[in-house]
């Protein structure tokens, strides 16, 4: 099975912009959790969907939102970007009460100057 | 809320030698899953090991291992017969049990990592 795909891999913006970022999960599994990975703050939970619906967020401001489609893939969206947003940011998807275990992409690395 | 601790930021091993990172946690749930995960400079999250907190027998993955221990809340990774391919970031994570719903859906509870350094 192909895993965890993330699209760009890389991403250079400005201030005030906004990104979206896409994540396309393992064949089969319907839930996709998203984190923020920073030197100072370590990795943070953003939010999980599962079968297009948001079921738990973590304590990021609403410029940060995400959605996932029918096909299970997911996009997260960063408006006004701030200095404070670059970070890697990574995907996971997993097949919740199956099997708890997330499998991880390679990450989007965002640099906002 | 649950925590979870790694008190080495850094460790070193040689070559074919064995080394244990720590981790602790801290939580009122009783059912739950513990993972060790590894980050090469490659930045790929890579899953090295799994233990569910309801199995006492410890988990081992080939040359990996974990020492569990529930009542310490005490989680270890001792990695054996080390190679540099070992080297990396170790991140000690944390998952609620399933039908806990509510705020723990999806979320994993990371460590703050350990670098580890083999040396040949």
């Amino acid at each position: 099975k192909a895993g965890v795909t993330q699209t760009p891999r890389y991403l250079i913006k400005t201030r005030g912009q906004q990104v979206t970022l896409s994540c396309s999960p393992i064949s089969g599994h319907r839930s996709v959790s998203w984190y923020q990975q920073t030197p100072g703050q370590g990795l943070q939970f953003l939010f999980e969907y599962f079968s297009e619906t948001q079921r738990n967020k973590g304590n990021f401001p609403g410029r940060f939102s995400g959605r996932q489609f029918s096909n299970s893939r997911s996009e997260m969206n960063v408006s006004t970007l701030e200095l404070g947003d670059s970070a890697l940011y990574l995907c996971a998807s997993s097949l919740p009460g199956v099997e708890e275990t997330q499998y991880f992409g390679p990450g989007t690395r965002l640099l906002v100057l | 809320a649950q925590t979870v601790t790694q008190s080495q930021p850094e460790m070193s091993v040689q070559e074919a030698e064995t080394v244990t990172l720590s981790c602790t946690y801290d939580t009122s749930e009783s059912d739950y899953y513990l993972f060790w995960y590894k980050q090469p400079p490659s930045r790929q999250m890579i899953l090295v090991i799994r233990q569910e907190a309801y199995k006492q027998q410890n988990a081992t993955e080939n040359r990996f291992s974990v020492n569990f221990q529930k009542a310490a809340k005490s989680f270890s990774l001792k990695i054996s017969d080390s190679q540099l391919g070992d080297a990396a970031m170790y991140f000690c994570a944390y998952r609620s049990a399933p039908y806990a719903g509510g705020t723990s859906y999806g979320k994993l509870t990371f460590g703050q990592g350990t670098i580890l350094t083999v040396h040949p």
